[in-house]
């Protein structure tokens, strides 16, 4: 079943505006991770945060986690045309001695210049 | 920085053939390898998780037979599709850890998989 889902599924801004997307899931975690994915390309590694962690930043991403309510969200302040992306959270979470990420269904960000 | 390479970026084949697709930790040794499939805006699913030595471990759904994982080195996964049919048309994302339990994984750049 999908850990992770994510909304909006689209999100269309101007330049320079702040971009919010949300992350829920289901089972407890270690870490919650949010990666980049430019079309049809790999994914980037933004950011990591830890289930003891409740907010952090990098440059002009800021990440929050709400454990209680099993949710994250990503900020990209002052957004740029080239932060035009598909954005995914993963969680980190145990299964036996392994550790897997399982990815949100994605939010497709369009930054208009 | 952790660089994974993939090979090929991608490939066209024919209905009944096998494509062989690789993945390499460039810089780092790999003791654990993912291999995940993303359907066209669509997520990412997880395949199966190889350890290096190990028989690969495959998530409920996914034919082992079909996809073929080798991991013989620390620093090559290979995924071989056997006689790939049109619904395997996908892209193939790999990633590495350094260690079982690793909290990072570095992804490679994906090989696009169009089978006719």
């Amino acid at each position: 079943s999908q850990q992770g889902e994510e909304d909006p599924q689209a999100l269309s801004i101007q330049e320079g505006e702040n971009a919010t997307m949300n992350c829920s899931y289901k089972t407890s975690i270690n870490n919650l991770q949010w990666y980049r994915q430019n079309s049809g390309r790999g994914l980037v590694h933004l950011i990591l945060i830890r289930s003891n962690e409740r907010e952090k930043h990098s440059g002009r991403l800021r990440v929050t986690l709400d454990t209680s309510k099993k949710s994250s969200s990503l900020l990209i302040t002052a957004s740029r045309a080239a932060d035009t992306a598909s954005y995914f959270c993963a969680t980190d979470a145990p299964r036996g001695s392994a550790r897997q990420l399982t990815f949100g269904s994605g939010t497709q960000l369009t930054v208009l210049p | 920085g952790a660089v994974v390479s993939q090979h090929p970026s991608w490939v066209i084949c024919k209905s009944g053939t096998s494509v062989k697709i690789e993945c390499r930790s460039l810089d780092f040794q790999a003791t654990t390898m993912f291999w995940y499939r993303q359907f066209p805006k669509q997520s990412l699913m997880l395949m199966a998780t190889s350890n290096e030595g190990s028989k690969a471990t495959y998530e409920q759904g996914v034919e082992k037979d079909k996809f073929l994982i080798n991991h013989a080195s620390l620093t090559l996964s290979t995924l071989t599709v056997t006689s790939a049919h049109p619904e395997d048309s996908s892209f193939y994302i790999c990633s590495a850890g350094r260690y079982i339990g690793a909290d990072t994984q570095y992804f490679g750049p994906g090989t696009r998989l169009t089978v006719l």
